[in-house]
């Protein structure tokens, strides 16, 4: 299986703040690689797919990069809507494995 | 609009077994990767199991040999067959589509239904 590996596991931000959340993958993934954002007691909603593109109706302060086994979420400018649990999952090979998610703490 | 709606979570104790639902409208679940994720209490996300379209299915080690996902086409349903549970099988269980033509994202979720296996 494909281990994903993100980090940080938690950061205090504050609205305005860039953040970045990078993730790691075991071994090359090519561009299959997602992001979704969760908050409590909420399924997780998509955020960016193939590692760059951003999905309808997500704000485009919102970006993502990254091929292979390396990959970023950026998020431009934090607003109050964003503290949330962040997850990538690739898709690139079953089990489509998450990596263990970062939370975004306000500071 | 496509929706996905689980039931069948509960309270039951170890060694018991459940099956899940996941109702399916606006999508076609035998023409889909459809999975099972799950999320224990305070947890990350934990992918389950998933069923092919052309029927083949896949498990996590962790639920290989108790659990069995399946699919009613008639009722457009997906199903979560859980037996021998496990207090570390507590979770709320997701089910999910995986967009074959779009590197397999998962674009739509339930709503979740929670398992508890507590005597």
């Amino acid at each position: 299986d494909i281990q994903m590996t993100q980090s940080p596991s938690s950061l205090s931000t504050s609205v305005g703040d860039r953040v970045t959340i990078t993730c790691r993958a075991s071994q090359s993934i090519s561009y299959y690689l997602n992001w979704y954002q969760q908050k409590p007691g909420k399924a997780p909603k998509l955020l960016i797919y193939a590692a760059s593109s951003l999905q309808s109706g997500v704000p485009s302060r919102f970006s993502g990069s990254g091929s292979g086994t390396d990959f970023t979420l950026t998020i431009s400018s934090l607003q109050p809507e964003d503290f949330a649990t962040y997850y990538c999952q690739q898709s690139y090979s079953t089990p489509h494995t998450f990596g263990q998610g970062t939370k975004l703490e306000i500071k | 609009e496509v929706q996905l709606v689980e039931s069948g979570g509960g309270l039951i104790q170890p060694g018991g077994s459940l099956r899940l639902s996941c109702a399916a409208s606006g999508l076609t679940v035998s023409s889909n990767y459809m999975s099972w994720v799950r999320q224990a209490p305070g947890e990350g996300l934990e992918w389950v199991s998933v069923l092919y379209r052309n029927g083949n299915t896949y498990y996590a080690d962790s639920v290989k040999g108790r659990f069995t996902i399946s699919r009613d086409n008639s009722k457009n349903t997906l199903y979560l067959q859980m037996n021998s549970l496990r207090a570390e099988d507590t979770a709320v269980y997701y089910c999910a589509r995986s967009n074959s033509e779009n590197y397999y994202v998962v674009d739509y979720w339930g709503q979740g239904t929670l398992v508890t296996v507590s005597s």
